[in-house]
């Protein structure tokens, strides 16, 4: 069973304040790492995919860095506003793994208030 | 037009019911994907199916049949539906088989078990 741990759980911020949080996969033998945002009643959304150490990826506020030799990924949110309010999730790929084959974490569930 | 799309939203059967889940994409991807969110809404894989071959079959009951008529369709048979199959599930596709591509997600099915 891959471990991949996201933290914190949870996440209350205001609007305007910027914030960040963690997936931590195994160090050893890594593929690709995905991150998804999914708002409650709706379903998953990719963020990114992230495939080379010293990765980052940015779209509009969000971004995310990669550190495979350490095994974590920060996703950051600059500026945050209601809108960001979800569930954000990464999944780690290890090598050799079954194509398409994503192991999940639990998410970071991020509230952002007006 | 939606990308991934699942029917019924909301299926409510009794216990030892067989029913099916159908999912459709239209974005031309080969590869398909059933997800179960289980009760502290994590994600785990079940299946996958790249040009209707199967390629994940994780260790879920043998009560559950995926079905792969076309590229654009993956089906979920579900025999002698017990308690515990109560969950959402959610279907997903993507490019290809590789783990470098994003996955897109349906809607999700709302499965009650009573």
């Amino acid at each position: 069973i891959l471990n991949v741990e996201q933290s914190p759980q949870s996440l209350h911020v205001q609007e305007g304040d910027s914030t960040n949080f963690t997936c931590s996969f195994p160090s050893s033998n890594f593929y690709a790492l995905h991150w998804y945002r999914w708002e409650t009643a709706k379903s998953p959304e990719a963020l990114f995919v992230m495939t080379l150490n010293g990765d980052e990826k940015k779209k509009g506020r969000i971004s995310a860095t990669l550190n495979t030799k350490e095994g974590y990924s920060y996703l950051y949110i600059k500026g945050s506003q209601p809108e960001d309010s979800a569930t954000y999730l990464c999944a780690f790929v290890p090598g050799g793994s079954t194509l398409g084959r994503l192991y999940f974490g639990r998410g970071t569930q991020l509230t952002v208030w007006p | 037009d939606t990308a991934v799309s699942q029917t019924p939203k909301y299926l409510v059967t009794q216990m030892g019911n067989d029913k099916s889940i159908k999912c459709e994409q239209n974005l031309g991807h080969d590869t398909m994907y059933w997800y179960k969110q289980d009760s502290k809404k994590f994600l785990k894989i079940m299946f996958s199916y790249n040009n209707k071959e199967l390629i994940i079959n994780e260790t879920v009951p043998n009560r559950f049949s995926p079905k792969s008529p076309d590229k654009a369709h993956l089906n979920l048979h579900i025999n002698s539906l017990e308690l515990g199959d109560s969950a959402v599930y959610f279907c997903a596709s993507s490019l290809s088989g590789s783990s470098y591509n994003e996955q897109f997600f349906g809607p999700g099915t709302r499965l009650t078990v009573l």
